[in-house]
Formats: structure tokens, C-alpha cells, sequence
């Protein structure tokens, strides 16, 4: 069965700071990949989504992911957050199911 | 003009009561879903309906009962509400259920059991 690990549950940082938040699954086969970000009090948005080709991936607002087949995993990253970026953040997994997996989720604090 | 909009954005509830929540979408996706997000920001999906039809029923009590008259519009039916069905509830949709493009989400229906 699919699954997502996200094992930074929560993220402190001061503004400027390079993030780079972990993300982990299982499944042996083709799968489509998802980082989404819910600032507070709001819905879910898609940050950035990897499917095939380029495995560095480039999203909105200066983030970026990395898909490492061999290590299963998708980790996001950014060089230098700011106060707005405050969130949770949400990475998913697409596979042979028609479900997409969430992990748990990392909340991410920027300090000014 | 709101892409996936949800109703209503609180709903605070008595235990026993038998309440309901719409979705509407404007994008013109075939696949609708409902996700539950507990208070530990933990998202599941709960159903999901492609075209109208029931394709992912998750282990959800039959209390749950969704219902989409059309592509465009997913209900959601809860009966006999419990403590434990307090959470978020969030509406999405996407174009295909294959996950081969993202969900787009509503803003979610804050459900207190009191």
C-alpha cells in the first residue's frame, strides 16, 4: 500500500534561513508527486507537482523539490524563507490508485 | 468567482443531528472528492466521484452518505453526528481521477460536535 512519511512535524526558522523539509514514500511503481501549502486558516494550494522528465522541480514562490527515485523521496526546498512562507505543508503521492496520499504535514514557523 | 466553493464555512452541531455540506465546482473537472482533516492537520480522502459515479469509498461509517447530482456539485450527508466527526472538511476536484493533475481545494467547512 502507498504511504507518505513527512518526519519534520514541526519547522523553525528565522527569515532568510535555507528550509528544505523531508518527504518519503513507498511504492515500488510510477507515481506522481505533490507538494501543497495551506497558509493559515486557508484551503490547500499546489505549491509544485512532478510527474516525469526534469526530476528537480520548480513551483511557485521561489520553492523547489527534488525527486530521487533510488531514495523514494521528494524533499522541498527553498534557499531563503521569509515571514509569509509561515504554512503547513503538505507533500503527496499519486499511484496506481486513483487516491492521492498525504502526509502527515510540517509546520513551518518563519521569525522575523 | 471562486473555483470549488464550499457551504457553509462553519457548522457547529449538537450530537444526534443530521446535517449536510455543498460543493460546487466552475472548472469543468470531471472528479470531485471529499477529504476529512482532523485536528492534527492529518488529510484523508474520504470519497471520490468521477462523472457522477462513486469510484473511492473509503472505510467511512455509512452515516456519510455523499451525493452528486451532477459533475459539477458533490454533497456531503452526515447522519446521527457524533464528537468524533469534529474536523475540516474540505471539498476538492480535478480533471481525472488518476491523479495525473493536481486537486484543487475549497476553503473547507469547519464542523463542530457539540
Amino acid at each position: 500500500a502507498q504511504s507518505v512519511s513527512q518526519h519534520n512535524h514541526h519547522v523553525i526558522l528565522s527569515e532568510a534561513a535555507s528550509l528544505e523539509l523531508g518527504c518519503n514514500y513507498s511504492y515500488g511503481g510510477t507515481v506522481n508527486l505533490f507538494w501543497y501549502v495551506q497558509y493559515p486558516g486557508q484551503h490547500l494550494q499546489l505549491l509544485l507537482k512532478y510527474f516525469s522528465g526534469d526530476p528537480l522541480v520548480k513551483g511557485i514562490k521561489g520553492f523547489e523539490a527534488e525527486f530521487i527515485k533510488s531514495k523514494f523521496s521528494f524533499n522541498l526546498r527553498k534557499p531563503s524563507v521569509q515571514w509569509s512562507d509561515t504554512a503547513e505543508y503538505f507533500c503527496a503521492v499519486g499511484g496506481a490508485t486513483n487516491k492521492l496520499i498525504f502526509g502527515t504535514g510540517t509546520l513551518l514557523a518563519v521569525q522575523p | 468567482d471562486t473555483a470549488v466553493s464550499q457551504t457553509p464555512k462553519y457548522l457547529v452541531t449538537q450530537m444526534g443531528n443530521d446535517k449536510s455540506i455543498k460543493c460546487e465546482q466552475n472548472l469543468g473537472h470531471d472528479t470531485m472528492y471529499w477529504y476529512k482533516q482532523d485536528s492534527k492537520k492529518f488529510l484523508k480522502i474520504m470519497f471520490s466521484y468521477n462523472n457522477k459515479e462513486l469510484i473511492i469509498n473509503e472505510t467511512v461509517p455509512n452515516r456519510f452518505s455523499p451525493k452528486s447530482p451532477d459533475k459539477a456539485h458533490l454533497n456531503l450527508h452526515i447522519n446521527s453526528l457524533e464528537l468524533g466527526d469534529s474536523a475540516v472538511y474540505f471539498c476538492a476536484s480535478s480533471q481525472g481521477g488518476g491523479m495525473n493533475s493536481p486537486l484543487h481545494f475549497g476553503n473547507g467547512t469547519r464542523l463542530t460536535v457539540t
